[in-house]
């Protein structure tokens, strides 16, 4: 168990719907990263926040926005969505906003049906 | 941006069989990591090892940052070793987040 909790573990919706993907960091840990781990893409960097603010954007696409809360967890807002945006979405955390080591929550699995 | 490579892209063994998997990178890095993903898709952090070498029972990593590379030894492999490891880093700089390798997959047979 890495510390890092992700909520909820398993999502089905359809297209053109909006869902909110939770993490919560391990104690202490000030960054949350997202990744994306679809079939054709592989693992893939989305966004990164530090102690509340907006650090890093990878290939986070428009209708995909995050936000880091006050008490450091982490919601990952996915709007429009299309069939291509299934996969596993996790959320990492580490101490400081460079690392060093970040350690991984279970993820959630979407299914846009 | 940074380059990960790893090798072989699938590696079958026999249960307590010895193997090495390699992970080559394109540019100095100030962390590399390797995880192993089960077979659930949780991603478990095996090494945090941006230089040198470490072990944790049967598994063991170098790194040659000089030589941008490092490699992943996994000795008398069980079933349970089965999954995909992956190799990602964070290149030196400003860049804060991990590029991931496309991964091994590795099935060990009983």
């Amino acid at each position: 168990d890495s510390g890092v909790t992700q909520t909820p573990k398993h999502l089905i919706t359809a297209t053109g719907q909006r869902v909110t993907l939770r993490c919560s960091p391990r104690s202490g840990d000030l960054s949350v990263y997202w990744y994306q781990q679809s079939l054709d893409q592989g693992l893939q960097f989305l966004i990164q926040y530090y102690n509340g603010e907006e650090r890093a954007k990878g290939n986070i696409l428009e209708r995909f926005s995050a936000q880091q809360f006050p008490d450091l967890h982490s919601e990952l807002n996915l709007s429009s969505l299309e069939l291509g945006d299934s996969a596993l979405y996790f959320c990492a955390s580490s101490v400081i906003s460079s690392g060093p080591e970040q350690y991984f929550g279970p993820g959630t699995r979407l299914t846009v049906t | 941006g940074i380059q990960v490579e790893q090798s072989p892209p699938d590696l079958i063994l026999q249960e307590g069989a010895n193997s090495t998997l390699r992970c080559n990178f394109s540019d100095s890095v100030n962390n590399l990591q390797w995880f192993h993903q089960n077979p659930w898709g949780q991603l478990i952090n095996l090494f945090y090892i941006p230089s040198g070498t470490k072990q944790n029972g049967r598994l063991s990593a170098t790194t040659v940052a000089t030589e941008r590379y490092s490699l992943l030894y996994i000795s008398s492999s069980q079933t349970t070793d089965s999954g995909v490891y992956f190799c990602a880093v964070i290149s030196s700089g400003s860049a804060r987040q991990l590029t991931f390798g496309s991964g091994t997959q590795l099935t060990v047979l009983p």
